[in-house]
């Protein structure tokens, strides 16, 4: 069981637009700790798609977006691509476990 | 451009130790710029994050792991390594290794922008 809790699966038609919930509780998101999102292409690492909530790193698509709003965090993926199809995760902190680094389940995007 | 790999053995017997090492190549473990993580996603599941170590040695380990885990550093190597001890089929995953860079001056995460490639390693006898 996750700290933080994300839907098991998503999909959508391409061009369409999908949001991914990850949810936590006044240890974490609910404590202003900042949330992280990854995406995980299968066979690959994880990459770094936001950070610190809301900000893009440099080279991930615009069509990507992060928020949060008390006790959970979202994503957002606009325009939906075929290539957009992979495993999604958010990560945050733990106050109540200082320096904790806690991911979400993981959420698998299917592009229908 | 900063890189990570990962090395160890991929097959490792139940109840023995878990060793694997991170060799960074494009900057410095003691510039003090990264925390030095430890990640894993087991078969069927999603990933959970074992630990991390600082330049300084400085340790956080996942609560769930802490009584198997030990990260160290060499920074003369600059490579960071992992042990996990009395293993069991459960700690059969791909482990990677991640820099999440930090500015101390403002306590602020740039979040685990460099991964390694992934080792696999299986538990079995």
């Amino acid at each position: 069981q996750s700290v933080l809790t994300q839907p098991p699966s998503v999909s959508g038609a391409p061009g369409q637009r999908v949001t991914i919930s990850c949810t936590g509780s006044s240890s974490n998101i609910g404590a202003g700790l900042d949330v992280h999102w990854y995406q995980q292409l299968p066979g690959t690492a994880p990459k770094l798609l936001i950070y610190g909530n809301d900000y893009r790193p440099s080279g991930v698509p615009d069509r990507f977006s992060g928020s949060k709003f008390g006790t959970s965090a979202s994503l957002a993926i606009t325009g939906l691509q075929a290539e957009d199809e992979a495993d999604y995760y958010c990560q945050s902190y733990d106050s109540s476990l200082s320096g904790s680094r806690v991911f979400g389940g993981g959420t698998k995007l299917t592009v229908l | 451009q900063v890189k990570l790999q990962e090395s160890g053995p991929g097959l490792v017997k139940p109840s023995q130790t878990l060793s694997l090492t991170c060799t960074v190549s494009g900057a410095s473990i003691s510039g003090g710029d990264y925390y030095w993580s430890w990640i894993r996603r087991p078969p069927g599941k999603g990933l959970e994050w074992i630990g991390y170590i600082y330049y300084s040695g400085s340790t956080y380990y996942n609560p769930s792991l802490r009584s198997r885990t030990t990260i160290s550093v060499d920074t003369s190597r600059n490579e960071f390594s992992l042990k996990l001890s009395s293993v069991t089929a459960a700690d059969t995953a791909v482990y990677f290794c991640a820099g999440e860079m930090y500015d101390y001056k403002i306590q602020y995460s740039y979040g685990m922008d460099v991964w390694g490639q992934g080792t696999t390693v299986t538990v079995s006898s």
